[in-house]
């Protein structure tokens, strides 16, 4: 399986800022996957990013306030835009390569006060 | 819509004593039913893939079964490291592998 990292792992923002929470895997995949949990919630897809093309959103995201770079084939970078308390969540990366299942990042840990 | 339910939300077995946790789903054409662990903080540990009905997998205490309509992973004589969150997740056939996620059981196995 592939090695995942994150960063930063964790940050307090203020409100109103923007932070970019970059993603490295170890090898080469097509299929990138960004997803938010919130406290004490399951995940939520943000997005697929895939290299070469632009990020398909899920209903409730928009690329405004969640852009996303894909660069290459083992970077990507989600962007959380004028945030606000409620953004405060774990947001992970996840990458799904020839078997259907997905492997994940350790997570960064985003609070906004 | 897909909709994948989780029971029990929470769980506390006494270490050695075997349960299981469920996981309902309605989904048209399944692609796939995945477990996951996740500890505090962390991300989640990828544990079993199910593509059938009547599919078996297992793992050390582990063991997750799977039917037309639930999943069940059987804890078999757990210990406290067992502790965490168990995430059941579905992906639809057509969905370019994204993953549906239900709501996760915690489990606290006591000493």
């Amino acid at each position: 399986s592939a090695v995942i990292s994150q960063k930063p792992s964790r940050d307090i923002c203020q409100r109103g800022t923007s932070l970019t929470i970059q993603c490295q895997v170890d090898s080469q995949v097509t299929m990138m996957f960004w997803y938010r949990q919130q406290p004490g919630q399951s995940l939520t897809l943000i997005a697929t990013a895939n290299q070469g093309s632009e990020a398909t959103y899920e209903s409730g995201f928009v690329i405004d306030k969640f852009p996303i770079s894909r660069p290459n084939l083992t970077f990507s970078t989600l962007t959380v835009s004028n945030m606000s308390p409620e953004d405060s969540s774990i947001y992970l990366c996840s990458v799904g390569e020839g078997s259907y299942e997905q492997y994940f990042g350790p997570g960064t840990r985003l609070t906004v006060t | 819509e897909d909709q994948v339910t989780q029971s029990p939300e929470a769980l506390r077995l006494q270490e050695g004593e075997s349960s299981s946790l469920n996981c309902s789903y309605t989904v048209s054409g399944l692609r796939g039913l995945f477990w996951y662990r996740q500890d505090p903080g962390k991300g989640p540990e990828f544990l079993f893939t199910l593509y059938s009905a009547g599919e078996e997998k297992e793992k050390e205490r582990l063991k997750a079964t799977l039917t037309k309509k639930e999943s069940f992973l059987h804890i078999t004589a757990p210990k406290p490291e067992d502790s965490a969150t168990y995430l059941c997740a579905v992906r639809q056939s057509g969905s370019a592998r994204q993953l549906t996620f239900g709501s996760g059981t915690q489990l606290t196995v006591l000493p």
